[in-house]
């Protein structure tokens, strides 16, 4: 158990609908990352925010955003959904800032879209 | 951009045999690090690299860090049935913030 906690474990949802994924990270890590990993693919990063701020961007559609509340943790909203957007979608969290940056994931939700 | 490249992309061995996998970049990385990740489950941080030549192990897992920078490799000894599963390995920049890339993973399968 890495600490990371992601809910909900399953999703199943219709093509046009809109979708919130929760992710708390590990107590004390200010930093989270959201990565997109289709079926047999590596991990797509998408998005990191560090003690609420918006840190960097990746291969994020603009039909996806997130956010990163005051308590630490965070959202990732996916709208317009299309049947490419089924995967697993993985947050992971990181210690404050220090000289390495080692994440850690949660155990993900996976998304279907029918 | 920053690119690694991991190999191989899958292996399929005799439970019993070593394995070994590798990660090179033409980029120089601060850190390295390797996760496994299971079918349906999220990728599970297995050993971290901080300094070039650093040899480190967890259990039958030995990972280092290459002198260069560019490369690391992961070998796992005496492999087992539950040793299953995709294998990533990250390198990591830190240029006034940390940058982290992924590679695409290798696939082991492990016939007892």
């Amino acid at each position: 158990d890495s600490g990371v906690t992601q809910t909900p474990k399953h999703l199943i949802t219709a093509t046009g609908q809109r979708v919130t994924l929760r992710c708390s990270p590990r107590s004390g890590d200010l930093s989270v990352y959201w990565y997109q990993q289709s079926l047999d693919q590596g991990l797509q990063f998408l998005i990191q925010y560090y003690n609420g701020e918006e840190r960097a961007k990746g291969n994020i559609l603009e039909r996806f955003s997130a956010q990163q509340f005051p308590d630490l943790h965070s959202e990732l909203n996916l709208s317009s959904l299309e049947l490419g957007d089924s995967a697993l979608y993985f947050c992971a969290s990181s210690p404050p800032r220090g000289s390495t940056d080692t994440q850690y994931f949660g155990p993900g939700t996976r998304l279907t879209v029918l | 951009g920053q690119q690694l490249n991991q190999s191989p992309q899958s292996m399929f061995i005799q439970e019993g045999e070593d394995v070994s996998m590798n990660c090179t970049s033409s980029s120089i990385f601060n850190t390295w690090l390797w996760y496994k990740q299971e079918p349906g489950e999220g990728p599970v941080l297995l050993i971290a690299l901080y300094k070039a030549g650093e040899l480190t192990s967890n259990g039958r897992l030995t990972a280092q860090f290459g002198i260069t920078r560019k490369d690391s490799f992961l070998n796992i000894s005496a492999s087992i049935p539950s040793d299953v599963g995709i294998y990533f390995c990250a390198g990591q920049v830190n240029t006034g913030g940390f940058k982290t890339i992924f590679g695409a993973g290798t696939r082991l399968f492990v016939k007892a």
